[in-house]
């Protein structure tokens, strides 16, 4: 199974900030990784895929970058509506399909 | 657009099987290359895949091998709709369980239902 560890576990951003959330794969995953933003109540939201591709819609503020095993997703200028859980997910192998333990932005 | 709907009880006793079904609308489930999947959040923590279906020639299914052993999915095309179903559940599968559309390798789970809270508890 391929762990995804992703830190930090909580990040305090005030708004108009920048921010770099990390990934990292137990094994290498090629750019097989998407992302993932998950506010209070809601189902997660689909941000990104192929480590680095927006999903249709997906504001351009958000970035993917990283291959192998490590992955960042970079939120340029951090909007009042962004603070939320991310994750990041492996699909190069499977079963199973796997999650990091997520990270939550919050405000400073 | 495809939109996704989760139903079934919201309570199930210890030992019992919980039974999930996920409608599939403004979109076909039968549409090639889509995997049909459910996940689950215990709460307050992170995903945590279930399995799920490819609906296209064989049927072919992927179980996450933690529970490998008490899931079943299934589809049933003519209702647009797939399912889950754990047996032998026990408190620690009280989750919020989500259906979700995947679009296979190189891509990522790009439609979500909004997830249904069921909560094992005798």
């Amino acid at each position: 199974e391929i762990v995804m560890t992703q830190s930090p576990a909580t990040l305090a951003v005030s708004p108009g900030e920048r921010v770099t959330l990390s990934c990292r794969a137990s094994q290498s995953i090629s750019r097989n990784l998407a992302w993932y933003q998950q506010k209070p109540g809601q189902a997660p939201r689909f941000l990104i895929y192929g480590a680095s591709t927006r999903a249709t819609g997906i504001p351009a503020r958000f970035s993917g970058s990283g291959s192998g095993t490590e992955f960042t997703l970079t939120i340029s200028s951090l909007q009042s509506e962004d603070f939320a859980v991310y994750y990041c997910q492996q699909y190069d192998n499977w079963p199973p399909l796997t999650f990091g333990g997520g990270t939550k932005v919050e405000i400073k | 657009q495809v939109q996704l709907q989760e139903s079934g009880p919201g309570l199930v006793k210890p030992s019992q099987t919980l039974s999930l079904t996920c409608t599939v609308s403004g979109g076909s489930i039968s549409s090639g290359g889509y995997h049909w999947t459910w996940i689950r959040q215990h709460p307050g923590k992170g995903l945590e895949w279930i399995g799920y279906i490819y609906n296209s020639g064989t049927r072919s299914t992927s179980y996450n091998p933690s529970l490998k052993s008490r899931v079943t999915i299934s589809v049933d095309t003519s209702k647009s709709q797939f399912s889950l179903k754990l047996n032998s559940v026990t408190a620690a599968d009280t989750a919020v369980y989500y259906c979700a559309r995947w679009g296979g390798q190189y891509y990522g789970m790009d439609v979500w239902g909004q997830g249904t809270t069921v909560t094992v508890s005798s």
